[in-house]
């Protein structure tokens, strides 16, 4: 398969804690993107990181690429229960192809 | 700006049946893609567009038909529904960096299709 592969699958916290989830891929990329999707609604985009970048700032959310370890993880500080959603990471490769991979996706559910 | 509409957002099939979802975005982006969402799936590419009269296939297309004649528009055509078809599908365009990949998607709201 060509997914990426996300860990945890599920992930419950309180509110005020820190979530991280991580993202692993196999093949040199060309970026690497975060999305979030609440239950039963479209993705909304979170963070854009370039191959060339290691780290980007978006709010309470930092994402930072490996790209020797070809991991990506993504950090959401002070949590609140509106963050309470699935969180996907999509990367395209740097070869020809154009194609978005995807991988299977972060429940997290933050208690209030 | 409207964004990414998809059109209708609730359909039920037959076996056998055909149909076309709809998709529109006005953002003049290049690259149009179609997903199918299923539990514990995450997303699969249909297929996808880099640009008016080009189409290529993602990892799951059979079954499926697209065209893209205009930059604004990308149906997706299910030539024989089955229930295996039975899904919530997601259109998104986004445009094109400098190395031709894509960059930010916006998706539309879905369609969740059931097939009998």
């Amino acid at each position: 398969s060509q997914q990426g592969e996300e860990d945890p699958q599920a992930l419950s916290i309180q509110e005020g804690e820190n979530a991280t989830m991580n993202c692993s891929y196999k093949t040199s990329i060309n970026n690497l993107q975060w999305y979030r999707q609440n239950s039963g609604r479209g993705l909304v985009h979170l963070i854009l990181i370039r191959s060339n970048e290691r780290e980007k700032h978006s709010g309470r959310l930092r994402v930072t690429l490996d790209t020797s370890k070809k991991s990506s993880s993504l950090l959401i500080t002070a949590s609140r229960a509106a963050d309470t959603a699935s969180y996907f990471c999509a990367f395209a490769n740097a070869g020809n192809n154009r194609k978005l991979i995807w991988g299977l996706g972060t429940s997290l559910a933050v208690n209030p | 700006n409207a964004g990414v509409t998809q059109t209708p957002k609730f359909q039920v099939l037959k076996t056998g049946q055909s149909m076309t979802l709809q998709c529109a975005q006005d953002m003049n982006h290049e690259y149009m893609s179609w997903y199918r969402q299923d539990p514990g799936m995450g997303l699969r590419l249909i297929h996808y567009s880099v640009g008016a009269g080009i189409t290529d296939q993602g990892e799951v297309p059979n079954g499926y038909n697209v065209s893209r004649s205009t930059t604004e528009d990308f149906p997706l055509r299910l030539l024989s529904a089955a229930p295996s078809q039975t899904s919530v599908y997601f259109c998104a365009s986004s445009s094109q960096n400098r190395a031709l990949k894509p960059d930010e998607q916006f998706f539309g709201p879905g369609t969740r299709l059931t097939v009998l």
